[in-house]
């Protein structure tokens, strides 16, 4: 089964830090996506990458930056942390010969 | 731009009280169209892909069919295990992001 892997569940960060959420994949995926999800609004997507070191903006990625040096892992920056970035974050991943996207357990990060 | 609309927000169903759920989409160019099923405080979970008008997929209670204008998730006698947030999404013309409709929470009561 593919694994995608989330490095924390709940995070609470104070306004202004600096906050890194890791992503790992155990199956070998050339791409991979980070989406927010809001009541109300669905999922939308910030960054995704599709090879290491490669990586494109989505829908929306004001405030955010993404790092992939490695195959397996993507990591989700938040350079200065606000409050309206409180949200539960999903990382995904997928084998681009494949249809479907597999999805970490989410990490909710509030930001006070 | 690629659009996603679900309906209704949220459906309360009796145990056994069969359903559907609606997804209307326009995209550029359907590369396959995507059921997932999440629970509170999950990541969505894979359930069915449809590529093509008249495609029909099934799995256990489940059933999704599609036209060239929206997919139906018909839930057929449900349990309250089958109660989660229903999310459908499309890929379309651009094959590395999937555009999500905002979802569909199914509470099934005994």
């Amino acid at each position: 089964d593919v694994k995608v892997t989330q490095s924390s569940r709940y995070l609470v960060k104070r306004t202004g830090e600096k906050v890194f959420l890791e992503c790992v994949q155990d199956m070998d995926h050339e791409n991979m996506f980070w989406y927010r999800q809001d009541p109300g609004l669905g999922l939308r997507l910030i960054y995704f990458s599709y090879d290491v070191k490669m990586k494109e903006k989505g829908d929306i990625p004001e405030g955010y930056s993404v790092s992939r040096e490695k195959k397996e892992r993507f990591s989700l920056i938040l350079e200065s942390a606000s409050t309206n970035q409180t949200s539960m974050y999903l990382c995904a991943s997928k084998d681009p010969a494949g249809p479907e996207a597999f999805f970490g357990q989410g990490t909710r990060l509030t930001v006070v | 731009e690629d659009q996603v609309t679900q309906s209704p927000e949220a459906l309360r169903l009796q145990e056994g009280e069969s359903s559907s759920l609606n997804c209307s989409y326009t995209v550029s160019g359907l590369r396959g169209l995507f059921w997932y099923r999440q629970d509170p405080g999950k990541g969505p979970e894979f359930l069915f892909t449809l590529y093509s008008a008249g495609e029909e997929k099934e799995k256990e209670r489940l059933k999704a069919t599609l036209t060239k204008k929206e997919s139906f998730l018909h839930i057929t006698a449900p349990k309250p295990e089958d109660s989660a947030t229903y999310l459908c999404a499309v890929g379309g013309s651009n094959d590395y992001k999937l555009s999500f409709g905002a979802g569909t929470t199914v509470t099934v009561r005994a």
